[in-house]
């Protein structure tokens, strides 16, 4: 059971417009979700996270927006630029009264910004 | 649905004793990797392995740490003498082609050292 789906396996855009990455989940227990950035040869390293009692959380070109109602979450990256070309996974994890478990990672989506 | 699956779910072991952390990966996949999160950090790579052989590895991945695919669906990491900041969750995942491919993530095995 998929419980964190990236539908799109790949994304491509143009440099300078905005890249826009979706996330579905069906767990609703998950309260913290991440998205991780990995390059080839690489492995995941994490970009920007988001807790379910926010519906948005910025940092720099990147935005993460949270619609637990429809358990959906997006990046967005604007402008794009070259070097954000690369396979973005998104994560989910359940935090209990031990931490973080149940960590569940989407397939990821290959974005590939275009000068 | 395939899926990467880890036992156990949780390891409890004392200081200087060694683990095993046990993975069965996607049956196609040829590619297996180990992830660390350490509890409040952000999940780490640790170490890639292809053909019986480690392709890529991390510098937290040091001689304590050992990784072996003992039979056609197992893949293991081990922990030699495990100390205190080794406490966190392990997940393994697998792809089909390289790291440049979609890697599917196992739940994790959370190890606490005492």
């Amino acid at each position: 059971d998929q419980q964190v789906k990236q539908n799109s396996p790949s994304l491509s855009v143009q440099e300078g417009r905005i890249s826009i990455l979706n996330c579905d989940y069906t767990n609703s227990m998950f309260d913290y979700f991440l998205w991780y950035k990995k390059y080839p040869a690489e492995g995941p390293t994490f970009l920007i996270s988001i807790s379910s009692i926010k519906d948005k959380n910025e940092d720099g070109r990147f935005t993460v927006f949270l619609n637990k109602s429809a358990k959906h979450l997006s990046l967005h990256i604007v402008p794009s630029q070259p070097g954000d070309s690369a396979v973005y996974f998104c994560a989910a994890q359940r935090w209990g009264a031990l931490g973080a478990n149940d960590m569940r990672f989407g397939a990821g989506t290959r974005l590939t910004v275009k000068p | 649905e395939p899926e990467v699956t880890q036992t156990p779910s949780h390891q409890v072991t004392q200081m200087g004793q060694e683990v095993i952390l046990r993975c069965v990966p996607i049956s196609n996949h040829l590619y297996f990797y180990w992830y660390r999160q350490i509890l409040g950090q952000k999940v780490e790579f640790l170490v890639s392995f292809y053909n019986n052989e480690i392709s890529e590895k991390s510098e937290i991945f040091d001689d304590q740490f050992s990784v072996e695919r003992p039979d056609g669906s197992n893949f293991t990491l081990k922990i030699r003498s495990t100390k205190l900041e080794d406490s966190a969750m392990y997940f393994c995942a697998s792809s089909v082609r390289g790291l440049e491919d979609t890697q599917y993530f196992g739940p994790g095995t959370r190890l606490t050292v005492l």
